[in-house]
């Protein structure tokens, strides 16, 4: 059936270097994107979306970058910092979310 | 309120008991998602509701499970006769539109444990 992926289920980053974590996703149908970030014992938290009329998109230390032709999506996290710490999901939807099965992000000093 | 609040927030039941969890969405938001997170892996949809109506309900296990939104009352998920594949974290979600036009915001979530 149609899923979202992730390559990565861990990425160990330095303070202050900046972080990609990417996503790959399968239904063509699917126009809108999000990346959550979720942390130990919470709910997902809206980080960033992104139409599928859109390549890029940019928020406050992340952007997002859709490649359609590929059905590939990344987020960067710049200056990243210990508080970023935590599992990363991107979800699509052409209806309802699907989600892929998160990166965990690890930021030592 | 202004944030999607879920209770309780940790529920634990023999296999073969009743589970119900609560989930007040955010004030003004229409639409209402439950989701069952199991061992931090994906998150699989259950069931949408637009206002007290069903909106999708193709992921939900209809032989246990069951859901509702009424009006002026919390939204509730209920599982009757619990398995032990039920423990997870359910969350709650609620949007201004279903087609995620608009982001879904999520609940802390309730953990289910079966045993």
């Amino acid at each position: 059936g149609e899923s979202v992926g992730l390559h990565l289920p861990t990425l160990s980053v330095q303070e202050g270097d900046n972080s990609i974590i990417n996503c790959a996703y399968s239904n063509s149908a699917s126009d809108y994107f999000i990346w959550y970030k979720q942390e130990s014992g919470k709910g997902p938290q809206f980080i960033i979306d992104i139409r599928s009329n859109m390549d890029k998109r940019q928020g406050q230390r992340v952007t997002v970058l859709l490649n359609k032709t590929v059905k590939h999506l990344s987020l960067q996290i710049a200056a990243t910092q210990p508080g970023d710490s935590a599992v990363y999901f991107c979800a699509e939807t052409p209806d309802k979310l699907i989600f892929g099965t998160g990166t965990r992000l690890q930021v030592f000093p | 309120g202004e944030e999607v609040a879920q209770t309780p927030k940790h529920l634990v039941r023999g296999e073969g008991q009743k589970a119900k969890l609560y989930c007040a969405p955010i004030k003004g938001h229409s639409y209402v998602f439950w989701y069952q997170q199991v061992l931090k892996n994906e998150f699989k949809f259950l069931i949408s509701f637009q206002n007290e109506n069903v909106f999708d309900e193709t992921g939900m296990p209809k032989e246990r499970f069951s859901a509702k939104c009424l009006p002026n009352s919390p939204c509730s998920l209920e599982i009757q006769a619990t398995k032990l594949e039920d423990s997870a974290v359910y969350f709650c979600a609620s949007s201004q539109w279903d087609r995620g036009g608009y982001e879904q915001y999520f609940g802390p979530g309730t953990r289910l444990t079966v045993t």
